[in-house]
Parts: structure tokens; C-alpha cells; sequence
């Protein structure tokens, strides 16, 4: 258990409106990362974290904007939900000896 | 670009017939080639990680090898509780500080009793 939880776990919202999701760690790991999973996709990057305040685009960055206020938080926000952003969202530390991703339980988000 | 194909999609096996996911990748320069498997509605869980042509790593009836340009993850005598998707995924040289991942698509694996 790397102790990375994800909140909410499930989320149905309208095209247009804001929606945040939250990592959360419990062991003081530097980096952070922020997927989506979808079918026919695998897991694509969206931002990374490498520090407070410390922040990164992945592959599909556009339209999503991430913080990192505290060490234990990575904030995924989408300013303006589209339908195209339904999509499952995992979390991701690096950690372990060979520095390996350990990932969240995901956040089910549906935008109708 | 740095790219991984997973081969089969699906695969259906009974219990105790043995087999070989795929895969395949293109990278510059591998820093390592990781092994997850995923269940349904859960996050991927890790497995192995391989650094270098001819390693070999095992976990129970698991084993992952890795060639130059492809890595194999034998299963022996599988079981139903291995039905999951494995995924496999590479770091290229370049994203060694980012620690950055390329993932493939992921081969779903059904094991009939």
C-alpha cells in the first residue's frame, strides 16, 4: 500500500463546469503524476509534480491545470468540463528502490 | 517517438494452459521497462522492473524477460485469480530525472477455470 488515496472516487458533472480532483499521499514523496485511462489509450500523462509548487506538463495537458500547495496534495483541475474529458484519472508517486510509479485507486469522472 | 505495443489485446486461457504476453518498443534509450498488472476498477498495481537485455525477473507464476527491442511476461500453469489487464510500460534515458512513463494499451488476460 503506497497510501495514496483519491477523492472523490466518482463524478458526474456537466460540460462546462469547473471540477477539481485530489491525490492525496501519507509518505513525503517529491514526485507526483497525474494519468488518464481510456479505452484504446492506455494511461496517457496529463502533469507531473516534482516539489511544491514544482509542476509540469505531460502528453495531454490541454485544458487541465494542476497545483501542489503541500508536499502530500496534487490538485487536478479542469477549468471548463468537456464530454471528451470523461475519462477514468489516476495518481501516481515515484518511489521504491528503482524508483517505480505506484498509483492511486482512480476517480471515475463522467461529464455529460 | 518513444512508442510500446502490447500484444494480444485479449488473450483466454483455461487453468494451467501457459502463454506469453508481448511487448514491443521503441524508445531512445531505455532507462527501464516496467510490468503492471491492473484489475477492474482499480489502479495498476506494479510488478517487475527490467533494466537490461537478457534480466529476468520472476513472482510466482510470473516472469518477465527483456530483450533489445521487446519484453515477454511468461505465465506458467496460470490460475483465474490471474485475470487481470498487464500492462507494460518504458523510461527513456532522456526522462530519467522525470521519471516519466510511456504506457502501452494493455493486454486483458481471462484464465477459465
Amino acid at each position: 500500500d503506497a497510501g495514496i488515496t483519491q477523492s472523490p472516487r466518482h463524478k458526474v458533472t456537466e460540460t462546462g463546469t469547473p471540477v477539481t480532483l485530489r491525490c492525496h499521499q501519507t509518505e513525503n514523496h517529491r514526485y507526483m503524476y497525474w494519468y488518464r485511462q481510456d479505452p484504446g489509450h492506455g494511461l496517457r500523462l496529463i502533469h507531473y509534480s516534482y516539489g511544491v509548487k514544482d509542476t509540469d506538463k505531460g502528453e495531454v495537458s490541454d485544458g487541465y491545470s494542476v497545483s501542489r500547495s503541500k508536499t502530500e496534495d496534487f490538485l487536478l483541475t479542469l477549468e471548463s468540463a468537456t464530454s471528451s474529458q470523461t475519462s477514468v484519472y489516476f495518481c501516481a508517486i515515484r518511489a521504491g528502490q528503482n524508483n517505480e510509479q505506484f498509483f492511486g485507486p482512480g476517480t471515475r469522472l463522467t461529464v455529460l | 517517438e518513444d512508442q510500446v505495443t502490447q500484444s494480444p489485446e485479449a488473450l483466454r486461457l483455461q487453468e494451467g494452459e501457459s502463454s506469453s504476453l508481448n511487448c514491443s518498443y521503441t524508445v531512445s534509450g531505455l532507462r527501464g521497462l516496467f510490468w503492471y498488472r491492473q484489475d477492474p476498477g482499480k489502479g495498476p498495481e506494479f510488478l517487475f522492473t527490467l533494466y537490461s537485455a537478457g534480466e529476468e525477473k520472476e513472482k510466482e507464476r510470473l516472469k518477465a524477460t527483456l530483450t533489445k527491442k521487446e519484453s515477454f511476461l511468461h505465465i506458467t500453469a496460470p490460475k483465474p485469480e490471474d485475470s487481470a489487464t498487464y500492462l507494460c510500460a518504458v523510461q527513456a534515458v532522456g526522462s530519467s530525472n522525470t521519471g516519466k512513463l510511456i504506457f502501452g494499451q494493455g493486454t486483458t488476460l481471462q484464465v477459465k477455470p
